[in-house]
């Protein structure tokens, strides 16, 4: 069982907007800043958010990310066939003295 | 350029041990704290081990803690990772990544592509 939860499974049609969500408590996400990252079937997990909401250099502006108390959030709008795939979050736990993770969300681009 | 490459990855009895192996190339090796992540088949990513950059701190997750270890070759600029008393459920692709912040920053910003382990007989 994942220390952070998110829905196990998102979908949307091209053009459209989604959300995945992400909760976790005082001593994870509460406490210190959340990552997003994207798993492509096959592929190398790739960092697509830092400190809550900074985007790397290369990830498209339509994926945005936010944070509020214990929950964060990543919102991808004009979706995309090749944006289907696992999501994930993360943040450092103080109470693990390591980091949580979430159990990923699958977005399937109908 | 910037790369994490794994190896190691094979079959493996239930009881035996692994040592996996992650190369580091394009950037300072010596600078980073590394991770060692996995996901079994139909799973999440699951964090396994963590080091800090100089070796000095390390952390284990409840499910691997007391037979794995991690470690670090500055040398080489490699990342390891050595598991014992395998059973079933270490099946998976294992990933290494690179850690930009340990702590209240936390995040990894390079990854490997990972390398298939699986524990049957």
């Amino acid at each position: 069982q994942s220390v952070l939860t998110q829905p196990p499974s998102a979908s949307g049609t091209p053009g459209q907007r989604v959300s995945v969500s992400c909760s976790g408590s005082s001593s994870d996400i509460g406490s210190n800043t959340v990552s997003w990252y994207q798993h492509l079937p096959g592929t190398a997990p790739k960092l697509l958010f830092y400190n809550n909401d900074r985007r790397p250099s290369g990830v498209p502006d339509r994926f945005s990310a936010s944070k509020s108390d214990t929950s964060a959030s990543l919102a991808i709008s004009g979706l995309q066939s090749e944006d289907e795939g696992d999501y994930y979050c993360a943040a450092w736990d103080d109470n693990l003295s390591g980091p949580a993770f979430g159990g990923g969300t699958k977005l399937t681009v109908l | 350029q910037i790369q994490l490459k794994e190896s190691g990855g094979g079959v493996v009895q239930p009881g035996g041990s692994l040592g996996l192996s992650c190369g580091a190339s394009g950037f300072t090796f010596s600078t980073y704290s590394f991770l060692w992540v996995r996901q079994a088949p139909g799973k999440g990513l699951e964090w396994l081990a963590v080091i800090s950059y100089d070796g000095t701190k390390t952390y284990y997750a409840d499910s691997v803690k007391g037979r794995s270890t991690i470690s670090r070759d500055k040398s080489t600029d490699t990342l390891s990772l050595r598991m014992h008393s395998l059973r079933s459920e270490d099946s998976g692709v294992y990933f290494c990544a690179r850690v930009a912040a340990l702590g209240h920053f936390f995040y990894m910003d390079v990854w490997g592509k990972g390398t298939t382990v699986t524990v049957s007989s």
